[in-house]
């Protein structure tokens, strides 16, 4: 058990939907990484957040949003899905900005319909 | 894009036999690490090379960097059934807060 929590496991859901994605980080890591992992495109990195502000972004579409609260959980939102949003979606944490070792969740298995 | 590129892409070997694994990426780095995945399952971190060291042990395992080639390797020793997984190696290029991982090499270890 790594420590990261991620919920749900998995989610079905209609094409044009919005979901949202909840991660709660190992006690005393402030990072939280967010990624996706597709069969075509493999773990790509969407976003950072360091104690509640945006640290790092990558492949993150518009229609994808994040944010950390203060007592450092994280959610992913993701909007207007499309059949190609379907991957598993995971969160990881760690300690300080740098990036050192990073635990991660089970993730959430997304399957857009 | 992708930071790393992994190869082989598979690998099937004898319970007992060695499995090596060579990653090769782009950009200058702070670190490289290695990652486990079991099917469909969360990534472990198995071991984290610094940029200014050029070989790392952990129990079975082995990582060696060469940042003049910008690659690395893990060699899996006495390999077991459990070691069945996709391994990845993840690259935190300099001045970002990124941690950029590589397509993954599966492997098989038959018992």
């Amino acid at each position: 058990d790594s420590g990261v929590t991620q919920t749900p496991k998995h989610l079905i859901t209609a094409t044009g939907q919005r979901v949202t994605l909840r991660c709660s980080p190992r006690s005393g890591d402030l990072s939280v990484y967010w990624y996706q992992q597709s069969l075509d495109q493999g773990l790509q990195f969407l976003i950072q957040y360091y104690n509640g502000e945006e640290r790092a972004k990558g492949n993150i579409l518009e229609r994808f949003s994040a944010q950390q609260f203060p007592d450092l959980h994280s959610e992913l939102n993701l909007s207007s899905l499309e059949l190609g949003d379907s991957a598993l979606y995971f969160c990881a944490s760690s300690v300080g900005t740098g990036v050192s070792e990073a635990f991660f969740g089970q993730g959430t298995r997304l399957t857009v319909v | 894009s992708q930071q790393g590129e992994e190869d082989p892409q598979a690998l099937s070997i004898q319970e007992g036999e060695n499995a090596t694994m060579n990653c090769s990426y782009k950009t200058s780095i702070n670190n490289l690490q290695w990652y486990r995945q079991n099917s469909g399952r969360g990534l472990v971190h198995l071991i984290l090379i610094r940029s200014n060291e050029r070989e790392k042990h952990s129990g079975r395992l082995r990582v060696t960097l060469d940042t003049s080639k910008k690659s690395s390797s893990l060699l899996i020793t006495a390999s077991r059934a459990a070691d069945t997984a996709s391994y990845f190696c993840a690259t935190a290029p300099s001045n970002t807060g990124k941690l950029i991982f590589g397509q993954g090499t599966t492997l098989q270890v038959k018992p």
